[in-house]
């Protein structure tokens, strides 16, 4: 069964950092970019960035909303994607999601949630 | 920036059809994809390129994309089908974005 699952989210205070960890099963990993989202309180899906797969390159893009604050990468003798966090800003409290692929996503997780609060 | 609009919300009658619309500049010409999110839940690809729908998508969903309006379509609708819908686009001109969301009320 191929599944991805979040962990590292809590509450960390503004101008902090925080590392997630995707942890992926049932498929080659090394295959597939992978992407995260997140999602507000209440709010819509957003965008946070991806990592190609080493085949494609390896390399990251990531929305302006959190361009070098964010940074994404992958160890695929561990199955796990990571979401670098630093500079941390209320806004960007919400559940983050990793998925295989970027779009369409046809995989997700269950979502890990970073509340940005003092 | 490229936006992705979709209306806050559509209601259908049980049994009935609705249509949740996605309207961007041009968007005939990109890839759309959909998702559904039950409260609580991830969200879940129902309907990917246009109107490709995933292994275990009842054939109830459908989908089409022209001009500068895609349309995610469920027919028969049922009160299981109640979430909040997302169109989602993806190049390498505009990143990937997202509709703001259409919640759907089953009457």
């Amino acid at each position: 069964e191929v599944q991805l699952v979040e962990s590292g989210g809590g509450l960390v205070k503004p101008g902090r950092s925080l590392r997630l960890s995707c942890t992926a099963s049932g498929f080659i990993f090394g295959d597939y970019a992978m992407s995260w989202f997140r999602q507000a309180p209440g709010k819509g899906l957003e965008w946070v960035g991806f990592i190609r797969s080493k085949t494609n390159g390896g390399t990251t893009e990531y929305a302006a909303s959190v361009k070098g604050r964010f940074t994404i990468s992958r160890d695929d003798s561990r199955n796990i994607a990571y979401l670098q966090m630093n500079s941390l800003k209320s806004e960007d409290t919400a559940v983050y999601y990793c998925t295989q692929e970027i779009a369409p996503a046809a995989v997700w997780g269950q979502g890990t949630l970073v509340p940005v609060s003092s | 920036s490229y936006e992705l609009t979709q209306p806050p919300s559509v209601s259908v009658a049980l049994g009935q059809t609705a249509r949740i619309t996605c309207v961007g500049n041009n968007i005939g010409s990109k890839n759309v994809h959909w998702y559904q999110q039950k409260p609580g839940q991830a969200p879940v690809l129902v309907i990917y390129r246009d109107s490709n729908r995933p292994s275990g998508i009842p054939e109830r969903f459908s989908g089409s994309n022209s001009g500068n309006t895609a349309t995610l379509t469920i027919s028969r609708a049922q009160a299981g089908d109640e979430a909040d819908f997302y169109c989602q686009v993806w190049d390498t001109t505009i990143d990937v974005v997202f509709g703001g969301g259409t919640k759907l009320t089953v009457l």
